[in-house]
């Protein structure tokens, strides 16, 4: 069984700001981990992911995640926020076994001015 | 490459009807998946095909929901005798599966139906 738990369902941050997204995840095998952020009224568009090698992961527009086994979190940051990345971020994880993802419930971040 | 589509984007059904949704992979993808999105949730998994093969189907579907791929390119999700807890967002994702390579999943924008 897998499970992702996302902490804080909102996050807001001032434009320039370090962005902190939190994900931990439950996998009884290794896991591939991915983000994904959705913008209103679309679907989901992939930003970063883990499968194996190295365990920071660099992404699109400036995103990074470290996958940290030990303390099984794939962390979302990037390090000075941006008005156009207000969205809702989404976890996820699968595995060699079974490639349906599970999803966390999702983090909403807001970007002030 | 016009990535995955889905038709139609919006469905407003009345209980008890019947609705029909369709997915358009990316042409060489030969994974399907179906996914269902409500309101401040994330997506969870229905079901998926590895060509025209249903290969795993979530408990979530119940016998109301009926979906298939007949042809191993566009597919189709039937939800039969709608109920108001049917309304949700709709998502379908493709991937292309490869020996012993990752799975990436590319997301259709998704069929929002609301059941009155």
């Amino acid at each position: 069984a897998q499970s992702v738990t996302q902490l804080g369902s909102h996050v807001s941050v001032s434009e320039g700001a370090l962005v902190l997204l939190r994900c931990n995840y439950s996998s009884s095998v290794p896991p591939y981990l991915f983000w994904y952020v959705q913008y209103p009224n679309q679907g989901l568009q992939l930003l970063l992911k883990y499968t194996t090698g190295a365990t920071l992961v660099k992404g699109i527009n400036g995103f990074e995640a470290e996958f940290k086994k030990s303390e099984t979190s794939f962390h979302l940051t990037k390090p000075s926020a941006h008005m156009s990345d207000a969205a809702e971020y989404f976890c996820a994880v699968s595995n060699t076994g079974r490639r349906a993802l599970t999803f966390g419930s999702g983090t909403r971040l807001q970007v002030q001015p | 490459d016009t990535g995955v589509s889905q038709d139609p984007r919006h469905k407003i059904t009345k209980r008890g009807q019947n609705v029909t949704f369709r997915c358009d992979p990316i042409s060489e993808h030969n994974r399907l998946y179906w996914y269902r999105q409500t309101l401040g949730q994330g997506p969870e998994f229905l079901t998926y095909f590895q060509n025209e093969a249903q290969l795993e189907k979530s408990r979530l579907l119940s016998d109301r929901f009926s979906a298939e791929r007949p042809k191993g390119s566009f597919s189709t999700l039937e939800i039969q005798r709608t109920e108001q807890g049917d309304s949700a967002m709709y998502l379908c994702a493709s991937s292309l599966r490869l020996a012993g390579g990752d799975n990436e999943q590319f997301f259709g924008p998704g069929t929002r139906l609301t059941v009155l």
